[in-house]
């Protein structure tokens, strides 16, 4: 069975500061996983994804297999990124398309 | 382009009732997926819909059902609603091309359903 698993429910750190959003996952086969993030009502949004391998919104993420992980980073948090952040995960091939979604994680950035 | 639009974007219903939501996705996209957003249970799928056809079905009663019209508009529909059922339900449009890496969901506001 696929799993996401966010640990923290809540997370705020100061404007400045890094931050760092966990995201683990358990899949048999390869996974696509991505971030989607929701800003204060707004729809939720696609924010990166592994394959891509992009920096958005100086936002990234590496795909560590090993640890089955995929790690939200940046690295001096910024008060427009206080939002709730989603981990996900997809099959990486083959025409099955659904997501699934961890628990999200709430993200403060204090001034 | 538009984004994915959804109708009603809340809804009031009573127990027992059935109700109806529509999607009307991104011009092009070729498939649509649904998804029920609760505070106990998070973002689950409920089902996916490609060219009229239902592609993928997620672990839901058959009380919840779905269907794509031929311009690629979804609906789903709940019957016999229960309390439990209160939720965002959000729909996600996508091209829905074939075989490689899943293509990126764009999401729709939601519609918030009230069961009393």
């Amino acid at each position: 069975a696929q799993r996401v698993t966010q640990p923290e429910k809540l997370l705020s750190v100061f404007k400045g500061a890094p931050v760092e959003l966990k995201c683990n996952y358990s899949y048999s086969g390869s996974p696509e996983l991505f971030w989607y993030v929701q800003y204060s009502r707004q729809r939720l949004q696609l924010l990166l994804r592994h394959i891509s391998r992009e920096s958005i919104k100086g936002f990234t993420a590496d795909l560590n297999k090993g640890e089955t992980s995929f790690h939200l980073k940046k690295p001096f948090a910024q008060e427009e990124d206080s939002a709730m952040y989603y981990c996900a995960l997809g099959p990486s091939s083959g025409s099955a398309r659904q997501l699934t979604f961890g628990s999200g994680t709430q993200l403060t950035v204090l001034p | 382009k538009a984004g994915v639009t959804q109708t009603p974007r809340y809804l009031i219903k009573t127990r027992g009732q059935q109700v109806t939501l529509s999607c009307s996705p991104i011009s092009g996209h070729r498939s649509v997926s649904w998804y029920q957003q609760t505070p106990g249970q998070g973002l689950q799928f409920l089902f996916e819909y490609f060219s009229e056809t239902q592609r993928n079905k997620g672990n839901f009663p058959g009380r919840f059902s779905g269907r794509q019209f031929s311009n690629s508009r979804s609906e789903m529909n709940v019957s016999t609603l229960e309390l439990g059922d209160s939720a965002l339900y959000l729909c996600a449009s996508h091209r829905g091309q074939r075989g490689g890496s899943p293509d990126t969901q764009y999401f729709g506001p939601g519609t918030r359903l009230t069961v009393l």
